[in-house]
């Protein structure tokens, strides 16, 4: 059973910092890989999908890596803003078959920037 | 492309009521997914189709739970004799089949069963 696992579980940092989250999970066959935002109350806003072959995504000051050999990604955010505040969520799914799209989120990393 | 679009966004009903709740996809996207969430919880899968066809149910799916999506384009969520238990966030998500299956959500619908 695939497991998914997000730290640190909150983060509070002052605006214009860089900083990492981290996602690890325990079955990397084939997997895609996607980040997402969600907003107190709100649905979830997709940042970066990095497909099983590719080793990064990037969008603008936004850096997702992949490494499937140690079970990890890593989203990058550069310059962080108050605006950034919000609960970030890693999510993996098979990249074919008949679970294409059934996705395994971990249970996110609450980021709060401060002016 | 106005995104996935939810209805009700929110419902708050007595237990023992029946309740439904309303997903439209992005037009084009042929795959439609109903995930509930919990507070503090990420996301949990439930149901998923490609057009019409139902075509995985996860076990939190109890019989009180019926999903449709008649003619492969909306998609109706359905709980029977709501419990307290089924207080979430019922959120609806759909896919293409090209750009690697990138799933885009909507807003959500929050139920608080009393």
């Amino acid at each position: 059973k695939q497991e998914v696992t997000q730290i640190p579980a909150a983060l509070s940092v002052p605006e214009g910092e860089n900083l990492v989250l981290n996602c690890s999970f325990t079955d990397s066959a084939i997997y895609n890989l996607q980040w997402f935002r969600q907003d107190p109350g709100k649905g979830l806003t997709s940042l970066l999908l990095i497909q099983s072959s590719q080793r990064e995504q990037t969008s603008g000051r936004l850096n997702a890596s992949l490494d499937k050999s140690s079970g990890r990604s890593t989203l990058y955010i550069a310059a962080s803003q108050p605006g950034d505040s919000a609960t970030y969520l890693c999510a993996v799914f098979k990249a074919g078959g008949t679970s294409y799209g059934k996705l395994t989120f971990g249970q996110g990393t609450i980021l709060t920037v401060h002016p | 492309d106005t995104g996935v679009s939810q209805d009700p966004r929110h419902k708050i009903t007595k237990r023992g009521q029946n309740v439904t709740f309303r997903c439209d996809p992005i037009s084009e996207h042929n795959r439609l997914y109903w995930y509930r969430q919990t507070l503090g919880q990420g996301p949990e899968f439930l149901t998923y189709f490609q057009n019409e066809a139902q075509l995985e149910k996860s076990r939190l799916l109890s019989d009180r739970f019926s999903a449709e999506r008649p003619k492969g384009s909306f998609s109706t969520l359905e709980i029977q004799r709501t419990e307290q238990g089924d207080s979430a966030m019922y959120l609806c998500a759909s896919s293409a089949n090209r750009g690697g299956g990138e799933l885009f959500f909507g807003e959500g619908s929050r139920l608080t069963v009393l």
